[in-house]
């Protein structure tokens, strides 16, 4: 059974430090890793994808991916209130089932 | 359309009763999902289309549980004699197609309360 491990938190940062959030997943086969972010009582939002081993850039969050010890990671620098959010890692296999793997999610706060 | 439209936003549903929840994707995306997430819990899949395929329904939890997709566009899932644990926030969601690295895009969500 594919699984998506996240801490399920709060991880709670000042304002203006560096957030990182971590996935692990348990498919070796795993080709394909998104970070989706939750405001309370909203759905989820589609803030990065990532397939290639290293780091994925884009604005004040970078996507890292390490196939060999099969985790994930998001960081979000110069962390912002507006940042909270429940952070939820979904990871997807190269054929068979297009349903990706979701996690149950981190909890973020960023207190000013 | 511009994005996933869901309707009604908040159903409230005597125990027993049918409902039915709509999900119009975006326009070209021939994947659509429909999840679903009770409060303060992850996202549990339910059932799935690509195309003209048939449908993967593993995650439908009972037979009680439907869903149908007509001509590739808008979908409706259908929940008989309803109980008070299908309580929770319908999700549904669209992508390009059925590539593993399409990322979703999620509707608003039908939060359905079962009285």
């Amino acid at each position: 059974q594919k699984e998506v491990e996240q801490n399920s938190g709060p991880l709670s940062v000042p304002e203006g430090a560096i957030a990182s959030l971590n996935c692990t997943y348990s498919d070796r086969v795993s080709q394909s890793f998104f970070w989706y972010r939750q405001y309370s009582g909203k759905s989820p939002e589609l803030i990065m994808s990532i397939y290639s081993n290293g780091d994925k850039e884009d604005g004040r969050f970078t996507a890292q991916l390490n196939k060999a010890s099969q985790y994930v990671s998001l960081l979000i620098r110069d962390s912002q209130p507006s940042d909270s959010a429940t952070y939820l890692c979904a990871v997807n296999s190269a054929g068979g089932s297009y349903i990706p793997t979701f996690g149950r999610g981190t909890s973020l706060i960023v207190h000013p | 359309g511009a994005g996933v439209s869901q309707s009604p936003s908040n159903k409230v549903t005597e125990k027993g009763k049918d409902v039915e929840l709509r999900c119009d994707p975006i326009s070209g995306h021939t994947a659509l999902y429909w999840y679903r997430q009770s409060l303060g819990q992850g996202l549990e899949f339910l059932i799935y289309f690509q195309g003209n395929s048939a449908p993967d329904k593993s995650g439908l939890p009972s037979d009680r549980f439907s869903a149908e997709r007509t001509g590739g566009s808008v979908s409706t899932l259908t929940i008989q004699r309803t109980q008070q644990e299908d309580s929770a926030v319908y999700l549904c969601a669209s992508s390009p197609g059925s590539q593993s690295n399409y990322g979703y895009t999620f509707g608003s969500g039908t939060r359905l309360t079962v009285v």
